[in-house]
Formats: C-alpha cells, sequence, structure tokens
C-alpha cells in the first residue's frame, strides 16, 4: 500500500537555526498538508497545498514558515530561525482528489530545538 | 467554544468490554467526518470514515448525527490492542484541512 514518508524521523537543531523538514506524499494525491503535534497535545493544522500553491494556513504557520513543492514529488516544511517552542512533531499529510478521501499521514519528524 | 470536542478520558476498560467514544463538532458546515487512533509518540492512523448513514468495520461501528453535530464511536469486543488515543476529526472547507478533537485515550486492561 502507497504510504507518505518522512524525513528525517528527528532532528535536534539549535534555537535559531533554519531547519527543513521533507515529504513525499504519496504519488497521485493532489491535496497535501503539513500539521503539528506539541508533546501532550492536540494535532494543529499549519497548512494546506494545492495546485502548486497554499490554500489555506493556520495563524501558526507566519512569515518564519515556508512550504515547497520543488521537483513533483517532494513536499517540503521550511523553518526559519527556530524557537525552543518550535519543539513537536510535524506530520505531513496528503489526499486524493475526491473530497471525501481521508488524508494520509507519514510517521512524522520529530524537532527538538536546544 | 471548542470546535471538535472529544470526552476527556482516559478510559480504563476490561478487556472484551464495550467502549463507546462521543464527539460533538461547532460548525453546522462540516462536511467529511473521520475516527483516527494514535498511538503514544506515533501519527494519527485512519480507522475508519463516519458516513450520515453510519457504517461498521468489524467491531468497530459509527455513527453521524447531523442535526445533532455528534458523532459516535462504538468498539466491540475490545482487545488489549485498541489502547490508544482516539481522535475525532471533521473537515469543512474545500482545502479538506483537518480538525482534530484533543482525542480520548483508551487504556484496555487484562
Amino acid at each position: 500500500e502507497p504510504e507518505v514518508t518522512q524525513t528525517p524521523s528527528h532532528q535536534v537543531t539549535q534555537m535559531g537555526q533554519e531547519v527543513i523538514l521533507r515529504c513525499v506524499p504519496i504519488s497521485n494525491h493532489l491535496y497535501f498538508y503539513w500539521y503539528r503535534q506539541i508533546l501532550g497535545q492536540k494535532v494543529e493544522f499549519l497548512v494546506s497545498f494545492y495546485n502548486n500553491e497554499i490554500s489555506e494556513k493556520s495563524e501558526i504557520f507566519d512569515d518564519q514558515f515556508s512550504v515547497e513543492r520543488p521537483d513533483g514529488s517532494n513536499f517540503t516544511l521550511k523553518i526559519r530561525s527556530t524557537k525552543l517552542e518550535d519543539s513537536a512533531m510535524y506530520f505531513c499529510a496528503s489526499k486524493g482528489r475526491q473530497g471525501n478521501q481521508p488524508q494520509h499521514f507519514g510517521d512524522g519528524t520529530r524537532l527538538s530545538i536546544l | 467554544r471548542k470546535e471538535v470536542e472529544q470526552d476527556p478520558g482516559p478510559f480504563n476498560v476490561p478487556e472484551g468490554a464495550t467502549v463507546a467514544f462521543n464527539c460533538t463538532y461547532s460548525n453546522s458546515a462540516s462536511q467529511s467526518f473521520f475516527w483516527y487512533r494514535q498511538d503514544c509518540r506515533k501519527e494519527p492512523k485512519l480507522l475508519m470514515s463516519v458516513y450520515s448513514s453510519g457504517n461498521e468495520d468489524g467491531r468497530f461501528t459509527a455513527q453521524l448525527n447531523r442535526a445533532s453535530q455528534y458523532i459516535s464511536l462504538l468498539i466491540r469486543d475490545s482487545k488489549l490492542s485498541d489502547s490508544a488515543t482516539y481522535l475525532c476529526v471533521v473537515t469543512m472547507d474545500s482545502n479538506y484541512q483537518l480538525i482534530w478533537g484533543a482525542g480520548t485515550k483508551l487504556i484496555i486492561k487484562p
């Protein structure tokens, strides 16, 4: 069964540094998402991406964040000038064309900011 | 008011028992409904979609009441492997952004 893959599984970074989290969505999916989950808290929506552009973003997704789909296969989340509170699990998800299809999640990247 | 509310839990239940999870959502424009399960420090995994007519998948039954904006999940004959956090999730807009409940933790005891 096709799956969403994310790399790295764990990223440790000094505060103030930039990180890039990578995702390879399921190949025929058209909608792409990033979510985050701070330890012990609920999953939070960050951004959705469709037709090569951001379709919606949450209040969390400020100028510190950006997304790219550089080559038609990868979907990346860049966090500039990381802060301690950026430490969380970051999940990538993708969804097929039909409206009621569920989103499929990657295993997540655990980001630890020191 | 929270957009998606679930029982706070945790539920401590003996193996073989039936467990019921409840969820309410605030936006009547919600379009699609799902139950995900999440094991500790793992990604959410789709358990089942929830359809207006209700649907069943083995030991799991999901119900949707649009008038009451209420979703339920029933697990019959619970197994130790059912221990996880169960997340109620809805989508509202054309981007299919998922709105998550806080989850209800289920602990099945032998």
